[in-house]
This record gives C-alpha cells, sequence and structure tokens, in this order.
C-alpha cells in the first residue's frame, strides 16, 4: 500500500513568496495532521482534520499558514507570506480510529516523508 | 513546567546492554500513550502503544505508571540499529485527538 505522499520534498524559496505543501493520506483514513518540526521547538501539531473538516487549528501559529481539505485524498498548507522562521520540516501524516484490518481501534499516524522548507 | 518532558540525551549505549528511559506527563487525564522512533532526517514511525499493563515486543517493553505519570521504554540486547530519536505522545482525548508529543530522547548505541 502506498504510505502518505508529500510534495515537494523540498522547498527554497524567499522572503515574501507563496508557499504550498501538499498531502494525499492513506486510502481510508479519516484523520489528517499537519506538524512543523525544528530543533527548537520539535514537533509541533499545527492543525488535523477528520471526514475533511478543521477540527482543531490553534497550533497554526499565525494568519499567514492556512490549510485546506478539499476532499478525503488531499490536503494542502500555504503560507503567505513566508518568512525565515518558517524554515521547518513539515510532516503530513493521517491516521484511523478503527482499524478494518485488525477490528480494533487504533491511534497510529503514519507520517509522510516531509517538506524540508527553507526560506531564505 | 510542559505537558510532557523527556530527557533530550544523547543516550551513548555500548551495543549489547539494556537501556531504559521515561517519559513524564502532567495531564491525569491523559488517555493514551505511544513510543515513536525517528531516524535522523526521517518522518517519525510508531514503535510501540503503551496499554496500561504494559506490552512487549521482541526486544522492547513499554510500560505505563498512571500514579506517577510516566511512561518507559526498555531495549533489552541494543543493536547499533537502534540509535534513533525516541518520541514520546500522549493523547488527552478517547474520541478524538489532543496530542502532545515530548521533544525525544536521542539514542546511540555505540559498538
Amino acid at each position: 500500500d502506498a504510505g502518505v505522499i508529500q510534495s515537494p520534498r523540498h522547498e527554497v524559496t524567499e522572503m515574501g513568496q507563496e508557499v504550498t505543501l501538499r498531502c494525499k493520506p492513506i486510502s481510508g483514513h479519516d484523520y489528517l495532521f499537519w506538524y512543523r518540526q525544528t530543533m527548537m521547538r520539535g514537533l509541533e501539531l499545527l492543525i488535523y482534520f477528520n471526514n475533511n473538516v478543521p477540527i482543531d487549528d490553534s497550533g497554526m501559529p499565525e494568519d499567514r499558514f492556512s490549510a485546506k481539505m478539499p476532499n478525503a485524498s488531499f490536503s494542502t498548507l500555504k503560507i503567505q507570506p513566508s518568512e525565515p522562521r518558517d524554515s521547518a520540516v513539515y510532516f503530513c501524516a493521517s491516521s484511523t480510529k478503527f482499524s478494518p484490518r485488525t477490528g480494533h481501534s487504533t491511534d497510529t499516524q503514519y507520517f509522510g516523508p516531509g517538506t524540508r522548507l527553507t526560506v531564505l | 513546567r510542559k505537558e510532557v518532558e523527556q530527557d533530550p540525551g544523547p543516550f551513548n549505549v555500548p551495543e549489547g546492554a539494556t537501556v531504559a528511559f521515561n517519559c513524564t506527563y502532567s495531564n491525569s487525564a491523559s488517555q493514551s500513550f505511544f513510543w515513536y522512533r525517528q531516524d535522523c532526517r526521517k518522518e517519525p514511525k510508531l514503535l510501540m502503544s503503551v496499554y496500561s499493563s504494559g506490552n512487549e515486543d521482541g526486544r522492547f517493553t513499554a510500560q505505563l505508571n498512571r500514579a506517577s505519570q510516566y511512561i518507559s521504554l526498555l531495549i533489552r540486547d541494543s543493536k547499533l540499529s537502534d540509535s534513533a530519536t525516541y518520541l514520546c505522545v500522549v493523547n488527552m482525548r478517547d474520541s478524538n485527538y489532543q496530542l502532545i508529543w515530548g521533544a525525544g530522547t536521542k539514542l546511540i548505541i555505540k559498538p
């Protein structure tokens, strides 16, 4: 099975530019998470969706950040305008509360490979 | 006090040794607990869920102590490939998610 797919894998941009990160969750997963990881702050949950609906966006740093999930197989995280302090690795993860494979509840999150963003 | 705390390490351990580290959490209402492993420049991957009764998977044992509010991870007969950062994560809710991640403990296994 394909895992979580993220694109691009690397992004280098200049301050002030718009950045769009993309994520395709695992098919059948009804939760999607966006994380940011830096050396200073570790792994931070930015926002998560359930059935394409944003549930908790309290981790979104400011209005420059926005996330959408137009359908069950696609999500975007947009930064506009970007700033050097946004440089980080951005991970997308997906999960489901119920595993049809095992028949048990599960909270396992499956992470994508991440997008390494550098804002100059 | 952070909601989830881990000793950042690094723990430098000789191959074959046993190593253990803890993760403390501040909210007694926390519902579920997990250990994830993250290799350098890679994504986190689930290592183990932590159940109230504790659980074991090969060389790895995870335990939960609700009274003292910590979870632990024990690695026996450590291998070079165990070198990684180990992240604990706590979910505050049962029906949904309120996830708090620890900063991770770095483990280095030396030959």
